[in-house]
């Protein structure tokens, strides 16, 4: 099974210029999640999708970052413009279900990453 | 909104010892507690996972134990070897429906030495 897939892998990008990375989810899984690494620290969730609908972006910087996922599978994060603080690793990942009260103990519940985007913003 | 907490931020032990990294949640409503492994220049990759209904689970070297009255739960690995190196993450969220993203920890590197 292919995993989540991410690109590019790395970006460098000037202060104020724009900047879009792409995410391809695990065939068939409903759940899209878009984090941000900054280094030394743990991924903090910007923007959570189900199907092309957005779930919960409420710690997304609204000014300047977008995100869409127009069919429901592929998904776009842009920052436009890029401030020197968004330099991190941008994660993508995917999960089979949104959370229906009670998990069970299923593979499919499961939160995949991909390898992420490794913005540098100069 | 969730805070977790972790520590140590590193932890050094010898290989063939045991390592144990801890974390604290703040919201009671958490209910799902999944431990991440993350490799330098790859993503985090699940290693193990708990749900509130349940006070410990073991997969081979690997346990994870919860206390829902003190909030915290801890990461146990025994007989570490070379390949255990890596930043371990602990995260928390509701699961009930609707937003579930995960909060994260700040994540604790972990040194096996030789």
């Amino acid at each position: 099974e292919a995993g989540v897939a991410q690109s590019p892998r790395y970006k460098i990008i000037e202060k104020r210029q724009s900047v879009a990375f792409w995410c391809n989810p695990i065939s068939g899984h409903a759940t899209l999640y878009w984090y941000q690494q900054i280094l030394g620290q743990g991924p903090k969730l910007l923007i959570q999708f189900q199907n092309n609908g957005v779930v919960d972006d409420s710690q997304l910087p609204k000014d300047r970052f977008s995100a869409e996922r127009l069919k429901g599978v592929d998904s776009t994060l842009k920052i436009q413009p890029a401030k020197l603080e968004d330099s991190a690793v941008y994660l993508c990942a995917s999960s089979l279900i949104l959370g229906q009260g009670t998990r069970t103990e299923a593979d499919n519940e499961k939160l995949f990453f991909g390898s992420g985007t490794q913005l540098s913003v100069l | 909104g969730e805070n977790v907490e972790q520590h140590p931020s590193t932890l050094s032990v010898q290989e063939g010892d045991s390592a144990v990294i801890k974390c604290t949640y703040s919201d009671s409503a958490s209910n799902y507690f999944p431990w991440y492994k993350q490799e330098l220049g790859k993503g985090p990759q699940l290693i193990i996972d708990i749900r509130s209904n349940v006070g410990e689970k073991k997969d081979q070297r690997i346990a994870v134990t919860l206390n829902k009255t003190a909030k915290h739960f801890s990461l146990h690995i025994t007989e570490t070897q070379p390949e255990d190196s890596a930043v371990y993450f602990c995260a928390a969220t509701y699961s009930g429906g609707g937003a579930d993203g995960l909060t994260f920890g700040k994540g604790t590197h972990l040194i096996i030495q030789p």
